[in-house]
């Protein structure tokens, strides 16, 4: 395992609140992914970072921001959150061997 | 672009049965490829993977084969315990670009 946790495990917030969820890695990898699983679609990417500050967008971007300001920590945000971004959400890092390593999940509710 | 499809479940077995499921990819280039389990409420975790063309993948019974000629990557165990339950994502990384493509996951059902 590569010590990845997230926070909160579960959120309920209302709609046009912001949310903020953390994903916390203890294994310095340098890559690190935020995706979303929703039943029918798998899991779809949503932003992905290379490196302290260095981030870029996933296939469902729009409406969510992310921000790595240590190698450890990646920020996602939902800054006026959505019923459609009800969901859960998963963190994941690159490993060495070049697999993908995911934090238990956060299940975020939007009412 | 890059892509995976596997099988739609949910696959419903009985104890000791054999598994296949079936994974088949389109790739640029030399992609690794990987399976992963997801267990209920849980993450994904690391099932197997392959990085090149023959190379075959195996833990805890289960193996797929990295077949470049059908471009497919199929999971397989000789026979499934009720533990084996969860559903099962197959993924593909391309050889020069650190993104994944995930499938959309098959749902195993073992029953005893």
């Amino acid at each position: 395992d590569a010590g990845i946790t997230q926070s909160p495990r579960h959120k309920v917030t209302e709609t046009g609140t912001p949310v903020t969820l953390r994903c916390h890695q203890t294994e310095n990898h340098r890559y690190m992914y935020w995706y979303r699983q929703d039943p029918g679609h798998g899991l779809r990417l949503i932003h992905y970072s290379y490196g302290v500050k260095d981030t870029d967008k996933g296939e469902v971007s729009d409406g969510y921001s992310v921000s790595r300001s240590k190698t450890e920590d990646f920020l996602l945000t939902l800054e006026s959150a959505t019923s459609s971004q009800t969901s859960v959400y998963f963190c994941a890092t690159e490993g060495e061997g070049n697999e993908q390593f995911f934090g238990p999940g956060t299940r975020l509710t939007v009412l | 672009g890059d892509s995976v499809t596997q099988m739609e479940g949910p696959v419903t077995l009985s104890e000791e049965a054999f598994l296949t499921i079936n994974c088949t990819y389109t790739a640029t280039g030399y992609p690794s490829l990987f399976w992963y389990v997801q267990y209920p409420g849980e993450g994904l975790q690391l099932l197997l993977k392959a990085t090149k063309a023959d190379d075959k993948g195996s833990n805890k019974g289960f193996e797929a084969t990295y077949r470049k000629e059908t471009t497919s990557f199929h999971l397989e165990k000789g026979s499934v315990q009720v533990s084996d339950s969860a559903v099962y994502f197959c993924a593909l990384r391309p050889g020069n670009f650190n993104k994944f493509y995930f499938g959309s996951g098959t749902k195993l059902n073992v029953k005893p």
